[in-house]
């Protein structure tokens, strides 16, 4: 399997601003994923980011809140923008082959929005 | 859509013993991936144990094995000789075997999970 880093590990933000979490990945990936898991929820899909192409979001998440980068095929970033008490959440991504049989996940990123 | 049910928000095991974490879907697809990970106190998100639909046997990862009822849309995990490593909120998730637009099929749907305690 991968071996999967994000940073920054965990924040603190104030209501308003953005911050950009960075998934890196040692090996060569098709598909990216990044999930949020909101205090004691489960996982929710917020995109699929493949290398060459525009982000596909899920239902609910919008390209203006969290804006999806992914410049080659060991790199991603998501940003989480204009931020609010209820984007506190745990953010993960997680890295798949090219028929994506298994998801492996980064160490997540915990965020607090105050 | 597919939904994944997990109807044990917590169990309990005592060491050295076996424990059943249930795992029920919902789906219309013939052809999918099914999934057990485990999520410790450190947050990682941890893969235990794959089964491929189309396959009857069912998957084992040394003290972990599933029990894949195809028909009844029934998977639940047996973990044997319970250690208090395997201490976590586990989670079952399905995978369509169909890729769709940029591969977004490929998204995992995971239940609620099952938080496992081990007593010593």
């Amino acid at each position: 399997s991968a071996v999967i880093s994000q940073k920054p590990s965990r924040d603190i933000c104030q209501r308003g601003t953005s911050l950009t979490i960075q998934c890196q990945v040692d090996s060569q990936v098709t598909m990216m994923f990044w999930y949020r898991q909101q205090p004691g929820q489960s996982l929710t899909l917020i995109a699929t980011a493949n290398q060459g192409s525009e982000a596909t979001y899920e239902s609910g998440f919008v390209i203006d809140k969290f804006p999806i980068s992914r410049p080659n095929l060991t790199f991603s970033t998501l940003t989480v923008s204009n931020m609010s008490p209820e984007d506190s959440s745990i953010y993960l991504c997680s890295v798949a082959g090219a028929r994506g049989e298994t998801q492996y996940f980064g160490p997540g990123t915990r965020l607090l929005v105050l | 859509a597919q939904t994944v049910t997990q109807s044990q928000p917590e169990m309990s095991v005592q060491e050295a013993e076996t424990v059943t974490l249930s795992c029920t879907y919902d789906t219309s697809e013939s052809d999918y991936y099914l999934f057990w990970y485990k999520q410790p106190p450190s947050r990682q998100m941890i893969l235990v144990i794959r089964q491929e639909a189309y396959k009857q046997q069912n998957a084992t990862e040394n003290r972990f094995s599933v029990n894949f009822q195809k028909a009844a849309k029934s998977f639940s995990l047996k973990i044997s000789d319970s250690q208090l490593g395997d201490a976590a909120m586990y989670f079952c998730a399905y995978r369509s075997a169909w890729a769709g637009r940029g591969g977004s099929n490929y998204k995992l749907t995971f239940g609620k999970g099952t938080l496992l305690t081990v007593n010593p």
